[in-house]
């Protein structure tokens, strides 16, 4: 059971560049989410979906796009790189609340340089 | 506004027992939950609290009150390998809106 797996795992981009990070989960979660991290910031959340084909706006969306095709996968793209994108990218997912908490587990990370 | 206040390092020795503090002011409350973060590594969840009182997880106790817009995470027995970041975060709603608002994160160093 592998849980969240996140592609790439490094990435260095130069500015103005476009790439896709992936992040696939085998838990049949719900909710996936895109959070980045950065040094005092905490993490803070890029974009989330609720179910397959569904997507909404977290705190930071801006410059980022994201889709849920398929229910275990929730991709989040960058069109056109920037500095200020340089961070640490962790992709979530979570159970929907039956009667219990849903804690998020969380991928690996994907660490991004834009130069 | 929503905000989510911890310390931001703490320094404790081997075997000992330190407690990790926790307020928060936010619209709502459907939750709250501590994750640890080793260095270079993801959040990973640690407990979970949505009525007051203690909820015990072996060594990991977390204790919550709701009036009082407080939490706090403690650990016994502390070892080595609990040297990482501590993490607070509150869903302020129910429902469909999963969102977390996170806390900047506690570093605890155990130290021999």
């Amino acid at each position: 059971n592998a849980g969240v797996t996140q592609t790439p795992k490094f990435r260095v981009l130069k500015t103005g560049q476009s790439m896709t990070l992936l992040c696939a989960q085998d838990m049949n979660h719900e909710y996936m989410y895109w959070y980045r991290q950065d040094p005092g910031m905490g993490l803070r959340l890029i974009h989330y979906s609720v179910g397959e084909g569904t997507t909404a706006k977290g705190e930071v969306p801006d410059g980022y796009n994201v889709s849920r095709l398929k229910k275990q996968n929730f991709l989040l793209g960058l069109e056109s790189a920037a500095p200020s994108q340089t961070s640490v990218y962790f992709c979530a997912s979570s159970d929907r609340d039956r009667g219990r908490f849903d804690e998020a587990f969380f991928g690996q990370g994907t660490r991004l340089t834009v130069v | 506004g929503q905000n989510i206040d911890q310390p931001t390092e703490m320094t404790a020795t081997e075997g000992a027992i330190v407690q990790i503090n926790c307020t928060y002011q936010t619209s709502g409350f459907n939750g709250l939950f501590w994750y640890q973060q080793h260095a270079g590594e993801a959040p990973t969840f640690l407990s979970y609290n949505v009525l007051d009182g203690l909820e015990e997880k072996g060594r990991f106790s977390s204790f919550l009150s709701r009036s009082k817009g407080y939490s706090y995470l403690l650990l016994k027995e502390l070892q080595m390998k609990d040297s990482a970041s501590y993490l607070c975060a509150v869903r302020p709603n129910a429902g469909n809106n999963r969102k977390l608002i996170w806390g900047l994160g506690t570093s605890l160093a155990v130290n021999p």
